[in-house]
């Protein structure tokens, strides 16, 4: 069954705190994207990648880290530098410039 | 970098009413624009989009324009029906540095269709 897979659908996280979000994918696309989804400020990108070990930063990347060790894999950091990271977070794929992006079913972060 | 702009932020229609969002863009060089259609708690979904060499597309109820000379693409959904309530986010992309592409996102449409 192909498409991409966001987990957790929820996190919690105390503030201080480094946590991981994961994101998988076997479409076999190149392009992956971490976006930000607050409300009344659409998707704001944070990161994106479009080949394995290489990675670019995108409007909003202070405060995260991501890695591309894998074509499959795209996981993001939401760091202790991030002051506001209470928000919902959408990864997606794309197989090239002009294509469909596919989007996995978000995770919500709560800082407690 | 890009920059897009949407409007309305909401927009309540009567079923069967049309629905016209409308984007506008800062980049000359983009030259593809999707749009997406998101329902609460999910990601969003693609439901039409239009590359720079075609003014106009159409897939049923929906339809996407475009002007490039404007910077100006609308998402025009006809017959509305209750189950089209979502958000709608318009989105443009193009190339850069030879092979380097991403997609910026307006800030989205909140559609209600009432009964």
């Amino acid at each position: 069954d192909g498409g991409i897979t966001q987990s957790p659908k929820y996190l919690f996280r105390k503030e201080g705190q480094n946590v991981t979000l994961s994101c998988e994918q076997n479409l076999n696309h190149d392009a992956m994207y971490w976006y930000r989804q607050d409300p009344g400020q659409g998707l704001r990108l944070i990161y994106y990648s479009q080949i394995v070990n290489d990675f670019q930063k995108g409007d909003i990347a202070e405060g995260y880290s991501v890695s591309r060790e894998k074509k499959e894999s795209f996981p993001l950091t939401v760091t202790s530098a991030q002051k506001n990271p209470t928000a919902f977070y959408l990864c997606a794929t794309q197989g090239g410039a002009f294509t469909e992006a596919f989007f996995g079913q978000g995770t919500r972060l709560t800082v407690v | 970098g890009e920059n897009v702009e949407q409007h309305p932020s909401t927009l309540s229609v009567q079923e069967g009413d049309s629905a016209v969002i409308k984007c506008t863009y800062s980049d000359s060089a983009s030259n593809y624009f999707p749009w997406y259609k998101q329902e609460l708690g999910k990601g969003p979904q693609l439901i039409i989009d239009i590359r720079s060499n075609v003014g106009e597309k159409k897939d049923q109820r929906i339809a996407v324009t475009l002007n490039k000379t404007a910077k100006h693409f609308s998402l025009h959904i006809t017959e509305t029906q209750p189950e089209d309530s979502a958000v709608y986010f318009c989105a443009a992309s193009g190339m850069s540095g030879g092979s380097n592409y991403k997609l910026t996102f307006g800030k989205g449409t909140l559609l209600t269709v009432n009964p």
